[in-house]
This record gives structure tokens, sequence and C-alpha cells, in this order.
């Protein structure tokens, strides 16, 4: 069965500085893996996917993703934090295109100014 | 660009009261999706919707809860006689060919159960 962790449910850096946001998974297969942002009583928006090409992913507002299949890991960067990006991250797993997508507890982002 | 579209945004209802939940997923997907959020906590995942069956549910998708694809644009969520504890966001999700697994999510209904 998929799972995913992330580590720390509050984060706060100040703007400017390195955003990292931990996510780890344990998969019984090759996994499809994604990075979620959900904005204040606003719903879900993909910030970005891995699906077995690059491990180093780009997705949208600068972020990135890489995936370390050693460390099951796919943490979320971003060089240089904004204030717009205060919001709840989510990391999720799939196992399949079309199997339910795992959505791990979330970690809230705060940027201090 | 193609959405999915949730109706209501926010419900109240009484306990024991069914509602119905409302979504139109985008139009060329074919797998379907309801999770909720109850406020604070994780996205869960309820139930999955293919070639008119459910695919896979939750636990927490008992009896009370229902769902169904009425005209080939519509899919619904019922539950059959609210509790408390079903007061959350509950989000639509649709996905298709090609998307490698992304679920396109609605904005979300807010139900509160008095």
């Amino acid at each position: 069965a998929q799972s995913v962790t992330q580590l720390g449910s509050h984060v706060s850096v100040s703007e400017g500085a390195l955003v990292l946001l931990r996510c780890n998974y344990s998969s019984s297969v090759p996994p499809y893996l994604f990075w979620y942002v959900q904005y204040p009583n606003q719903g879900l928006q993909l910030l970005l996917k891995y699906t077995s090409a690059a491990t180093l992913v780009k997705g949208i507002n600068g972020f990135e993703a890489e995936f370390k299949k050693s460390e099951t890991s796919f943490h979320l960067t971003k060089p240089s934090a904004h204030m717009s990006d205060a919001a709840e991250y989510f990391c999720a797993v799939t196992k399949t295109s079309y199997d339910k997508v795992i959505f791990g507890p979330g970690t809230s982002l705060s940027v201090i100014p | 660009e193609p959405e999915v579209t949730q109706t209501p945004s926010h419900q109240v209802t009484q306990m024991g009261q069914e509602v119905i939940l409302r979504c139109v997923p985008i139009s060329n997907h074919l797998y379907f999706y309801w999770y909720r959020q109850i406020l604070g906590q994780k996205v869960e995942f309820l139930v999955s919707f293919y070639n008119n069956e459910i695919s896979e549910k939750s636990e927490i998708f008992d009896d009370q809860f229902s769902v169904e694809r009425p005209d080939g644009s519509n899919f619904t969520l019922k539950i059959r006689s609210t509790k408390l504890e079903d007061s959350a966001m509950y989000f639509c999700a649709s996905t298709g060919t090609g998307n490698s697994g992304e679920l396109f999510f609605g904005e979300g209904s807010r139900l509160t159960v008095l």
C-alpha cells in the first residue's frame, strides 16, 4: 500500500530564504508523485509531478522537486520564498495513472516579511 | 482552460438530512473521484468511479454514502443521513488519458452539519 509522510506540519521561512518541504513515500511499485498547493479556502492546485522521466522536476511558481529512489524522498524546494507562497502543501502518491491518489498530512508554510 | 466545477460551494444542513453534492468533471475525463478534508486535516480519499461503477472506496465511504453519474456529465455524491462528523470540505476530481495520474480538482463544497 502507498503512504506519504511529510516531516514538519508547519514550516516558517523568511521572505527570500530557501524553502524546503520534506516528503517521503512508501510504494510497492514505481510511483507517480505529486505536490499540490492549497491556498486558504481554495481547492488543490498541482505544483508539479514526477512520472518516471527526469528525476528533477520543475513546477509552477519557481518550485522544483527531486525524486530520490534510494531515499524514497520527493522533497520540494524553492530558492527564494515569496509572501504569496504562504499556503498548505501536500505531497501525494499513486501507483498507476488512474488509481486513487494518497495524500500526505500536509505542511503549512508561513513566510515572514 | 477546462475545469472541474462543484455545486453548491457551501451547504448547511441539519443532522439526519440528505445532502447531494454535485460535480461536473472535465468533459473528456473518464475517471472520477471524491475526497474530503475535515477542517485543518489531511485530504482523504472517499471513492473512485469509472465506467459507471465504483472502482474503489475507502472505509469512510459507508452505506450512508453513494455516488452516481446520472446524465453523462454530472457526478454526484449523496449522503443519506448526515452526521455532525460529516462536516467537511468535499472535493471532486477527475482525470483522463495521458494525465499520468494527475487529478484535476474542483474548488470544493463545504458541508456544515448542525
